[in-house]
């Protein structure tokens, strides 16, 4: 069966810290790996990646796709409480299926 | 705004009743998706239309249809409507070409409560 899991499912840090959220999968075609973040409404776009090893970067956000152990870790440098959101993982296999994880709640405290 | 547009952002209905939810996609963007995110089941994909053509079906019920017409925009149908179908719905839109950049955006939701 397919599936997605996240961890950890919550995490609470002070401002400036680091986190790494992680985000395995099992699912059969993939095609590729997928970063949200969602705060009160829609999620909203972070990353998508393809290639394993390659890192995405935007800001303060990175992202590394490991295909041959089949999760992906998504980094956020020096924290702010801007940050704090539930951060989804999505995988889309061939086919144009996706299957997200239950996602991350992260908060940010001052 | 993300550019995706959804109506109406709440409904309440009782059930048994069918509801209509709209999703009129980024302009240019051809291919919608339907996500329905319920709070014991995350984000669950039900189904995607590319130009009018349903594309792929994800874990979507019978009792729910979708479709996406000429102008580009889609509903979804959701009938019989059970407790358990509250949730919030999204819709979300992609261009194809440029999705390793802009990913697919979503629109802010339909919060349905079934009560």
């Amino acid at each position: 069966e397919d599936k997605v899991v996240q961890s950890p499912l919550s995490l609470v840090v002070h401002e400036g810290d680091t986190v790494t959220l992680n985000c395995s999968y099992e699912v059969t075609n993939f095609r590729s790996l997928l970063w949200y973040k969602q705060e009160k409404k829609a999620p909203t776009f972070l990353f998508m990646l393809t290639s394993s090893g390659i890192e995405k970067k935007s800001g303060r956000l990175s992202s590394i796709l490991d295909k041959k152990e089949l999760f992906s870790i998504l980094n956020i440098t020096a924290t702010q409480t801007g940050d704090s959101a539930v951060y989804l993982c999505a995988v889309e296999r061939t086919g144009n299926q996706f299957y997200f994880g239950t996602g991350t709640s992260l908060t940010v405290i001052p | 705004d993300s550019g995706v547009t959804q109506t109406p952002k709440h409904l309440i209905t009782a059930t048994g009743q069918r509801v209509t939810l709209r999703c009129s996609p980024r302009s240019g963007d051809l291919s919608v998706y339907w996500y329905q995110q319920s709070l014991d089941q995350g984000l669950q994909f039900l189904i995607q239309y590319y130009n009018g053509e349903e594309r792929a079906k994800g874990n979507i019920l019978e009792r729910f249809s979708a479709q996406q017409f000429p102008d580009l925009h889609s509903e979804l149908n959701l009938s019989s409507l059970e407790l358990g179908d509250s949730a919030l719905y999204f819709c979300a839109s992609t261009r194809g070409g440029d999705r390793i950049n802009y990913g697919y955006t979503f629109g802010s939701g339909t919060r349905l409560t079934v009560v």
